[in-house]
């Protein structure tokens, strides 16, 4: 079985600082590492993922991740923070010896940019 | 390029009531998958249709089936309405049924069973 945790329900971060909103995950076979974004009565938003390669992923709105095996990690990082980047955070995995698009989400984190 | 729409927006229904939620795919999208977010949680997968046939289902019971059609729009049907079966009903599409990508989602359906 595949899962996913997102140990922190919130992040607060000041705008221009660096923001870091963790995941890790587990699989049985290769992951394949997503992170999606929900604005409020919205629905989610692609923003990056991992199948293979470089472990550093970079994705829209200067969001980037890093995928790090050893660790089962793929934490989302950004340089600057904008007020806009406020919502709510999901990580998700695919098992790659699954077909199909069955993700398997975290319980989301939601960010918090104060100005 | 349309995106993924999602009918209705809202609706309010009484348990053991039945609900169909219609969803129309991204144009040139052919695979439809089907997720269930209740309040303050992770979106948790239902089912997937590719060329009009379920070929992923997620821990949920028959109660809750779905339909594709030859347009590639599909419906998730829920009979014997639950209290626990509020929530937000997202539909998301993608080009291909096992190619992986990223998964195109509509706004979805906030579901309230009273």
């Amino acid at each position: 079985a595949q899962s996913v945790a997102q140990p922190e329900d919130q992040v607060n971060v000041a705008e221009g600082n660096p923001l870091t909103v963790k995941c890790t995950y587990s699989v049985s076979g290769n992951p394949y590492l997503f992170w999606y974004v929900q604005y409020p009565n919205r629905g989610l938003q692609f923003l990056l993922k991992y199948i293979t390669g470089d472990n550093l992923v970079k994705g829209s709105y200067g969001f980037e991740a890093e995928f790090n095996k050893s660790q089962t990690s793929f934490h989302l990082k950004k340089p600057s923070a904008l007020v806009s980047d406020s919502a709510l955070y999901f990580c998700a995995v695919r098992d790659g010896g699954n077909a199909g698009n069955m993700l398997t989400f975290g319980g989301g984190t939601r960010l918090m940019v104060k100005p | 390029e349309t995106g993924v729409t999602q009918s209705p927006t809202h609706l309010i229904k009484t348990r053991g009531q039945q609900v169909t939620l219609r969803c129309s795919s991204q144009s040139g999208h052919n695979t439809v998958s089907w997720y269930q977010q209740a309040l303050g949680q992770g979106p948790q997968f239902i089912f997937q249709y590719y060329r009009e046939e379920e070929n992923g289902r997620g821990n949920f019971p028959p109660r809750f089936s779905g339909l594709q059609f030859p347009n590639y729009s599909s419906e998730l049907n829920v009979n014997a309405l639950e209290l626990d079966d509020s929530a937000l009903y997202l539909c998301a599409s993608s080009p291909r049924g096992v190619e992986i990508g990223e998964l195109f989602f509509g706004e979805g359906s906030r579901l309230t069973v009273l």
